[in-house]
C-alpha cells in the first residue's frame, strides 16, 4: 500500500545532541513537507522541498536542517541549536500541480531529556 | 501571527448534538483543506473546498467556503463519539515560487455521552 512512513515513532534525545528524523513516501509525490505540533498548538511548518534537492524554509526553520536527495525521502535533521526541540512532528507530501491534498505520516515524538 | 485563525479552540458537546467550528483567513484562499486528527496520530483528510460559495458533505460532515474565499466553517450533525479529535483549517499559501500549506490553530472537540 502507499504512504509515508515516519521513524522512528518515539526518540529520546540528550540536550546538545543532534537527531535525526526519517521520512519516506511511496506515493510518487513531488513535494514533501515537514511540520511541527506542540501541545494545544495547530501545525507549523519547518521546511517544504517540491522538487529534488531544492527546499525552502517555512515559518520555524531555525535549529532544524533537511536534505531532499531522493524524491521518495526527505530527512529531517533537529540540531542542538533548536532551543526547545520536544514536540510532535508530521511529516508530509502531495503532488505539486493544482490544489492536491497533502497526505501525513504518522508522526515522530521527539523529547529532549 | 497566525495567517489561519480557528475558532473555538475547544469544545465540548453531547452526543446527538450539532456543532459548527469555523476558519477564517484575511487574504484570499487558493484551496482550503479540513483535516481530522486523533491525538498522537497523523492527520486525515476531510475535505478540500476552491471555489467561492463550495460546500461538500461526507456523512454527518458539511463544510463550506464563503463567496469571498476568506472563511470557512465545518458542521457537525448529530455528533457521535467518533467525531472527537482535533479539527485543522489548513489553506495554500503561494510565495511567489511555491505553495506552502499552513494550518490553523486546531480545534479540540469531545463529544460526551
Amino acid at each position: 500500500d502507499g504512504g509515508i512512513t515516519q521513524s522512528p515513532k518515539y526518540l529520546f534525545r540528550k540536550e546538545g545532541q543532534n537527531v535525526t528524523l526519517s521520512c519516506e513516501q511511496n506515493l510518487n509525490h513531488d513535494a514533501m513537507y515537514w511540520y511541527r505540533q506542540d501541545p494545544g498548538q495547530g501545525l507549523r511548518l519547518i521546511y517544504y522541498s517540491q522538487i529534488v534537492n531544492d527546499f525552502q524554509k517555512g515559518d520555524i526553520a531555525e535549529g532544524y536542517s533537511v536534505s531532499r536527495e531522493k524524491k521518495e525521502s526527505f530527512p529531517l535533521t533537529v540540531t542542538s541549536a533548536q532551543k526547545n526541540p520536544t514536540a510532535f512532528y508530521l511529516c508530509a507530501s502531495r503532488f505539486v500541480s493544482g490544489a492536491n491534498v497533502l497526505t501525513f505520516g504518522a508522526g515522530s515524538r521527539l523529547t529532549v531529556l | 501571527s497566525q495567517e489561519l485563525e480557528q475558532s473555538p479552540q475547544s469544545l465540548i458537546v453531547q452526543e446527538g448534538k450539532n456543532l459548527t467550528i469555523n476558519c477564517t483567513s484575511s487574504k484570499t484562499l487558493y484551496g482550503l483543506y479540513w483535516y481530522k486528527q486523533k491525538y498522537g496520530e497523523g492527520l486525515i483528510f476531510l475535505m478540500m473546498l476552491q471555489k467561492g460559495g463550495e460546500e461538500k458533505s461526507h456523512e454527518k460532515i458539511t463544510a463550506k467556503l464563503d463567496e469571498k474565499k476568506q472563511q470557512s466553517s465545518l458542521h457537525i450533525t448529530a455528533s457521535q463519539p467518533s467525531h472527537a479529535g482535533i479539527y485543522l483549517c489548513g489553506a495554500d499559501m503561494y510565495t511567489g515560487t511555491a505553495s506552502k500549506l499552513t494550518f490553523g490553530t486546531g480545534t479540540r472537540l469531545q463529544v460526551t455521552l
